[in-house]
């Protein structure tokens, strides 16, 4: 089956532009998490999915991330305004729904990394 | 709050020789702990996990990991490294009730001697 996907892979962009990135989770997964990492920091938790609603949101950082996932399929995670601060790798990594009492992997995609300039 | 240290950021180590990464954590409650591998332009893979039960986990690529609650540490080793396993180890804690929410460590990038 197909990995999780990440699109654009790589994006440079200005201060105060607006930058998308989109994550594919695998096909019948129902959870689906986005995770940052700022230069020469940790892996940091942004938001979680559970279909279309949005599980935990608590790791987003402020009212310029923006993030949706339509349909419960696809998601996209907007930076509106971007600054500086926001340059980093962010990844996507999708689940299937926990049953039985039993974890379920998280699987992650490549990671898109922005650059803000 | 949970978090996950990893005191060494980098590691090198020769060809053959054992390797051992270190990670201690902080959690108030039973932890689901785990260990990633990121190799270069692919994304983070599942090495092992602990939930509960034995406290020595195998995992794949001849990884094992070993909880010790005491020390709040959960160490990852492997007997004797191939130059593929090249690459930034991440151990994580999982939290909330089915450990979904991920608290990394900072990572700690292993490169290998021929």
């Amino acid at each position: 089956e197909a990995g999780v996907t990440q699109f654009p892979s790589h994006s440079v962009i200005e201060k105060g532009q607006t930058v998308t990135l989109r994550c594919d989770p695998i096909s019948g997964h129902d959870n689906l998490y986005w995770y940052r990492r700022v230069m020469g920091k940790e892996i940091k938790f942004l938001l979680h999915f559970v279909k279309e609603s949005k599980q935990d949101e608590s790791g987003m950082p402020n009212n310029r991330f923006l993030a949706e996932r339509t349909g419960g399929t696809y998601s996209t995670l907007k930076v509106q305004p971007a600054e500086l601060e926001d340059s980093g790798v962010y990844f996507c990594a999708s689940s299937r729904i926990r049953t039985g009492g039993l974890y379920n992997e998280q699987f992650f995609g490549p990671g898109t990394r922005l650059t803000v300039l | 709050a949970q978090s996950v240290t990893q005191p060494d950021i980098h590691i090198t180590v020769s060809e053959g020789a054992s390797l051992e990464l270190r990670c201690n954590y902080s959690y108030g409650a039973t932890p689901y702990l785990f260990w990633y591998v990121q190799s270069p332009g692919q994304g983070l893979q599942l090495l092992l996990k602990y939930f509960s039960g034995d406290t020595l986990v195998q995992g794949i690529k001849g990884f094992e990991a070993e909880f010790k609650r005491s020390q709040s540490s959960f160490n990852l080793r492997k007997p004797s490294v191939h130059w593929s396993d090249a690459a930034e180890y991440f151990c994580a804690v999982g939290a909330g009730a089915a450990g979904n929410k991920l608290t990394f460590g900072g990572g700690t990038r292993v490169l290998v001697k021929p």
